[in-house]
């Protein structure tokens, strides 16, 4: 099975801070990698599909990229409503999520 | 924009059964495939099921296969996952998902609240 390393699994950060979150795949899942967003008590929101591109409605400081294996989600300026934990998913084959990463306030 | 709403939850025994529901609204339910995730208390997302858009096809997390079985009825817009064999680790509250239309890589743009699954004696 391919496995998902998510890192870190969590992070402390400032308002306007540029924020960084990783997914390593265990093996080639090409560009099948989603990103989501998970506030306490709520059902995950999707961000990223497909490794890049930007759910609607979704503001554009959030993006996402690859490269090989590693997929990235960047957070350009946090926001308060950013506080939250991140989940990467991957859709090649089978579907497993990574193990979250918890972004809390500085 | 459409809603999906989880039902069945509870509280059952180890080694019992659960049905859960998930009755969707607001879109044409059977052009998308559907999902099962789960979280346990405390813990991260796990994927649990998938069935495509017309039934043709599904699949299962390993510790869930020949226990759990996912089925849709497209005229009654709902999912639903028949939870066999109950174990204390299956304790999770668990959310339908949709699939998006705009990619081929099963991402879930609508989920629902959740209902909570306690397997305890």
């Amino acid at each position: 099975d391919i496995q998902m390393t998510q890192s870190p699994s969590s992070l402390s950060a400032s308002v306007g801070d540029r924020v960084t979150i990783t997914c390593r795949a265990s093996q080639n899942i090409n560009t099948y990698l989603n990103w989501y967003q998970q506030k306490p008590g709520k059902a995950p929101k999707l961000l990223i599909y497909a490794a890049s591109s930007l759910q609607s409605g979704v503001p554009s400081r959030f993006s996402g990229s690859a490269s090989g294996t590693d997929f990235t989600l960047t957070i350009s300026s946090l926001q308060p409503e950013d506080f939250a934990t991140y989940y990467c998913q991957h859709s090649y084959r089978t579907l497993a999520f990574g193990g979250g990463t918890k972004v809390e306030i500085k | 924009q459409g809603q999906l709403v989880e039902s069945g939850g509870g509280v059952v025994q180890p080694g019992r059964s659960l049905r859960l529901s998930c009755a969707a609204s607001g879109f044409t339910f059977g052009y998308y495939g559907m999902h099962w995730v789960r979280q346990a208390p405390g813990k991260g997302l796990e994927w649990v099921a998938l069935i495509r858009h017309d039934g043709s096809n599904e699949d299962y997390l390993d510790s869930v296969k020949g226990r759990f079985t996912i089925s849709r009825d497209n005229a009654k817009n709902t999912l639903y996952l028949q939870m066999n064999s109950l174990r204390a680790e299956d304790t999770a509250v668990y959310y339908c998902a949709r699939a998006s239309l705009l990619t081929m890589i099963d991402a879930f743009d609508m989920w629902g609240q959740g209902t909570m699954v306690t397997v305890s004696s």
